[in-house]
C-alpha cells in the first residue's frame, strides 16, 4: 500500500505570493494533519482535519488555511508569503481522531525569496 | 501549551555503543510517539507508546505517563541510526513535537 504522498516536492515562491500544497493520506485513513518544520527545529502543528472538518489548530496566522476533500486528501494554502514561511511542510495521516498514530509523508520544501 | 523537552540535544556515539534518549513533558497526554528523521527530512515511525514498554529489534521504548517522561533505548548503534529523534505528543486536539536529539554514530 502507498504511504502518505505530498506534492510538490520542492517549491520556490516570491514574497507576497500564494501557495497550495497537497497531501494524500494512506488508504483508509480519514484524518490529515499539517506541520511546519523550520530548519533546526521540530515540526510545529498547523491543522488537523477529520471527515472534512477542522478538529485542531495550532498557533499560526490566518494566512494559513486548509481543507479536506471527500476522498480525504487535503490542501494547505498559505497567502501573502513571507520569508519566514520558508520551511519543510509535512503532512501526516491517521485512521481517525481517536486512533492517533500518525504516519508522515516526505514533505514539501518551500523556499520564499 | 504543553512543554516537551528532549535530552540530550546532541549525542555522538561510536558504532556499537548503547544510548538512552529522554523525553519529558509538562502535562498529561493522550498519546506519544517516537520518530526518527533521516537526513532527507522523512519522519519514520519508531514507536506508538502512550504507556508501558515496547521493543523492536535493537530499539525499545518506555513511557511512564504518571511521571511524564518517555525513554528511547538504542542498543548496538549503527551508522544508519544517525539523524534526529523526536518524541511527539497529543493532548486534546493539539499535537506537540519535542526539541529533538541529534544523534551521530561514527564508524
Amino acid at each position: 500500500d502507498a504511504g502518505v504522498t505530498q506534492s510538490p516536492t520542492h517549491l520556490i515562491k516570491t514574497r507576497g505570493q500564494h501557495v497550495t500544497l497537497r497531501c494524500s493520506p494512506i488508504s483508509g485513513h480519514k484524518s490529515v494533519s499539517w506541520y511546519q518544520q523550520v530548519l533546526g527545529q521540530g515540526p510545529q502543528f498547523i491543522f488537523q482535519y477529520y471527515e472534512k472538518e477542522e478538529r485542531g489548530r495550532g498557533n499560526f496566522p490566518d494566512r494559513f488555511s486548509a481543507r479536506q476533500f471527500p476522498n480525504y486528501s487535503s490542501e494547505l494554502n498559505v497567502n501573502a508569503l513571507l520569508l519566514g514561511d520558508s520551511a519543510l511542510y509535512l503532512c501526516a495521516s491517521s485512521l481517525g481522531v481517536t486512533a492517533r498514530e500518525q504516519y508522515f509523508g516526505p514533505g514539501t520544501r518551500l523556499t520564499v525569496t | 501549551g504543553i512543554q516537551v523537552e528532549q535530552s540530550p540535544p546532541d549525542l555522538i556515539l561510536q558504532e556499537g555503543a548503547n544510548s538512552t534518549l529522554r523525553c519529558n513533558f509538562s502535562d498529561s497526554v493522550n498519546n506519544l510517539q517516537w520518530f526518527h528523521q533521516n537526513p532527507w527530512g522523512q519522519l519514520i515511525n519508531l514507536f506508538y507508546i502512550p504507556s508501558g514498554t515496547k521493543q523492536n529489534g535493537r530499539l525499545s521504548a518506555t513511557t511512564v505517563a504518571t511521571e511524564r517522561y518517555s525513554l528511547l533505548y538504542i542498543s548496538s548503534s549503527q551508522t544508519t541510526d544517525s539523524g534526529v529523534y523526536f518524541c511527539a505528543l497529543i493532548t486534546g486536539n493539539q499535537f506537540y513535537f519535542g526539541t529533538g536529539t541529534s544523534l551521530t554514530v561514527i564508524p
